[in-house]
């Protein structure tokens, strides 16, 4: 059972376009989701969060929208550079549970920004 | 501030071997993760330390894999025998883990295993 979901695993896009890259999730208790940025032959890093109290965040050039009602959330990047071309993960976690702050992936997007 | 270190980078090993990861997080980070990502997946929790002790392990194949973070700084992780099924790129993380909300996990670069 996927409970984090990024139903696109391909994105291209132009050099100086929108790209939006977006995630569902099943579980309701999830309350703090992030997204991560992992380039060939690295480890994941950390890009921009958004708590379920908020709608947006903001971060340059990095936006994520979250509409809990419909356990959905998106990472805009305006705009987008040829640098910007990873596999992005998105992922949550139920922090009102305590220490617990195990996150859960989804399998990523990757994204392609054409110059 | 110095990231995550894992070693070795890349790992090839035959099938019902044994091969241990070793993982140094980031200094003064409480907790501690170890995931395992499959090509095509993203990655999926096997244990978590918080400081020496194990908050879960769930989804850790106890049978062949064991981890250890001894005196809640590095971490070991072990697998023993080797399935072809386990190649995948084994990631740990850190966090700081205890109080605050907003506390992401700072990732490693990877050990790729290899079994064939």
């Amino acid at each position: 059972d996927q409970q984090v979901k990024q139903n696109s695993p391909s994105l291209s896009v132009q050099e100086g376009r929108i790209s939006i890259l977006n995630c569902d999730y099943t579980n309701s208790m999830f309350d703090y989701f992030l997204w991560y940025k992992k380039y060939p032959a690295e480890g994941p890093t950390f890009l921009i969060s958004i708590s379920s109290i908020k709608d947006k965040n903001e971060d340059g050039r990095f936006t994520v929208f979250l509409n809990k009602s419909a356990k959905h959330l998106s990472l805009h990047i305006v705009p987008s550079q040829p640098g910007d071309s990873a596999v992005y993960f998105c992922a949550a976690s139920d922090r009102g549970g305590g220490s617990n702050y195990k996150l859960t992936f989804g399998k990523g997007t990757l994204l392609t920004v054409n110059p | 501030e110095a990231g995550v270190a894992q070693s070795p980078r890349y790992k090839i090993i035959e099938k019902r071997q044994s091969v241990a990861f070793w993982c140094n997080p980031i200094s003064g980070h409480a907790t501690l993760y170890w995931y395992q990502q499959i090509l095509g997946q993203g990655p999926k929790l096997l244990i978590q330390f918080q400081n020496n002790g194990v908050v879960d392990d769930s989804q850790l194949p106890k049978d062949r894999f064991s981890a250890e973070r001894l005196k809640g700084v590095d971490s070991t992780l072990k697998i023993q025998p080797a399935k072809l099924e386990d190649s995948a790129v084994y990631l740990c993380a850190s966090s700081p883990g205890t109080g605050g909300f907003n506390t992401e996990a700072f990732f490693g670069q990877g050990t790729r295993l290899t079994v064939v």
